[in-house]
């Protein structure tokens, strides 16, 4: 499987943009990039997925590198509640199941 | 809608004893994982199904076991509890399996061989 890099640990500072990098320069054509994040004491939750254009909602936005080697999520306006653990995940498109590696612990100060 | 539901939240399991977790969804998804998380690290993969009927192991099989009887229900069985079992076990469940769907995690069961 093709695997992620991402910085142990990142800050923000509250009500500012947050950009969180990922590294996946072993990722296949039939790769999407999803990212998913676990706050404390709880499950993961879904954020955001891609494939090759850059992709927005309501909780983030996605940018993909145009060689796809890596990708940034973007949160626009870093809130307390967005302190958590963020994995950037591979999923091959036909991938039964989703490895995750260790992510990135956003810290947010007020 | 509940989502995906876990008990129990907490359980103290000592060394050589069994026990089942639960997992219900309400979502009428086909796809249901679980995972277990061991401190700081990230989630790895123990068992999934497909289907009712149809259960394959992930990444760290050895000492668990599954069934999946119902669309709804995916508990996960210890036997013979050890403290390398010790973890936060997550399910999770998804419409379908490929990239277009998400996961939806339920909150977690904490257990502690000692």
């Amino acid at each position: 499987d093709a695997k992620t890099t991402q910085p142990n640990s990142m800050e923000s500072n509250e009500e500012e943009p947050v950009h969180l990098p990922c590294n996946h320069s072993t990722i296949s054509g039939t790769d999407y990039i999803h990212w998913y994040r676990q706050l404390p004491s709880q499950g993961p939750e879904y954020v955001i997925h891609g494939l090759t254009s850059n992709v927005n909602n309501r909780m983030a936005s996605l940018a993909i590198a145009e060689d796809r080697k890596s990708s940034t999520l973007i949160l626009h306006r870093a809130t307390l509640r967005d302190a958590a653990v963020y994995y950037c995940i591979l999923r091959d498109r036909d991938n039964n199941d989703m490895r995750f590696g260790a992510g990135t612990r956003l810290t947010v100060k007020p | 809608n509940a989502g995906v539901t876990q008990t129990p939240k907490f359980r103290i399991l000592k060394i050589g004893q069994s026990m089942t977790l639960q997992c219900t969804q309400d979502m009428n998804h086909n796809y249901m994982y679980w995972y277990r998380q061991d401190p700081g690290m990230g989630l790895k993969l123990i068992y999934y199904s497909v289907g009712a009927g149809i259960t394959d192991k992930g990444e760290v099989p050895n000492g668990y076991n599954v069934s999946r009887s119902t669309t709804e229900d995916f508990p996960l069985r210890l036997e013979l509890a050890a403290p390398s079992q010790t973890s936060v076990y997550f399910c999770a469940s998804s419409y379908g399996g490929n990239h277009n769907y998400g996961y939806t995690f339920g909150s977690g069961t904490r257990l502690t061989v000692v």
